[in-house]
């Protein structure tokens, strides 16, 4: 079946520019988790969707970072008056029921976004 | 919060040779450890993973290891081949919430042929 896809694949602005990133995650797939991987580190946690609600946005580094889920499967991720630190792979996971005992989160490919 | 460590954080062997990454974690609620596989231009990939309630788990070629009282837990490749040549990464995580995975800063694995 479809894996998590994320668009687009890479990502080129400018500083000061607004971004939104994609992602579809697998078909009923209650939960949706927003990562973000810089060069040579792991994946570090953004926030995280319980259907469409932000059932954890602890991780967003600051008020420029939004995300919506409105209809509990697409979610984007916003990003407002970008700066060259925001620079990374962006990666978006989904989990079918991530109450149980067995939470494996799938990951898309990772959007890469560049700010200049 | 949690926090995750993880060596080394390079490690090249010979194909056929073992590889053992290790991992320890700060935080004794957490309960499930994933494993990740990254090949470049990838999204990770699970490979194996392992609950509290379980010390030891095996599939095929790749074991995990589990010291709940240590909090470290450790990934075995055996036999190892250059297509296992990837960065991975381990992951603590409360399963029961549902939450966010923490993860290490990744190894990079090299098989050399």
């Amino acid at each position: 079946g479809a894996g998590v896809s994320q668009t687009p694949s890479n990502k080129v602005t400018e500083k000061g520019k607004y971004v939104e990133l994609r992602c579809d995650p697998i078909s009923g797939h209650t939960a949706l988790y927003w990562y973000r991987q810089s060069l040579g580190q792991g994946p570090e946690f953004l926030i995280y969707f319980q259907g469409t609600g932000a059932a954890d946005d602890s991780g967003l580094p600051n008020d420029r970072f939004f995300a919506v889920r409105p209809e509990g499967s697409v979610s984007t991720l916003k990003i407002q008056r970008t700066e060259r630190g925001d620079s990374a792979v962006y990666l978006c996971a989904s989990s079918l029921n991530p109450g149980s005992s067995y939470n494996e989160q799938f990951f898309g490919p990772g959007t890469r976004l560049t700010v200049l | 919060g949690e926090n995750v460590e993880q060596h080394p954080s390079t490690l090249s062997v010979q194909e056929g040779d073992s590889a053992v990454i290790k991992c320890t974690y700060s935080d004794s609620a957490s309960n499930y450890f994933p494993w990740y596989k990254q090949e470049l231009g990838k999204g990770p990939q699970l490979i194996i993973d392992i609950r509290s309630n379980v010390g030891e788990k095996k599939d095929q070629r790749i074991a995990v290891t589990l010291n709940k009282t240590a909090k470290h837990f450790s990934l075995h490749i055996t036999e190892t081949q250059p297509e296992d040549s990837a960065v991975y990464f381990c992951a603590a995580s409360h399963s029961d919430y549902g939450q966010n995975f923490v993860f290490g800063p990744g190894t990079r694995l090299s098989v050399l042929p």
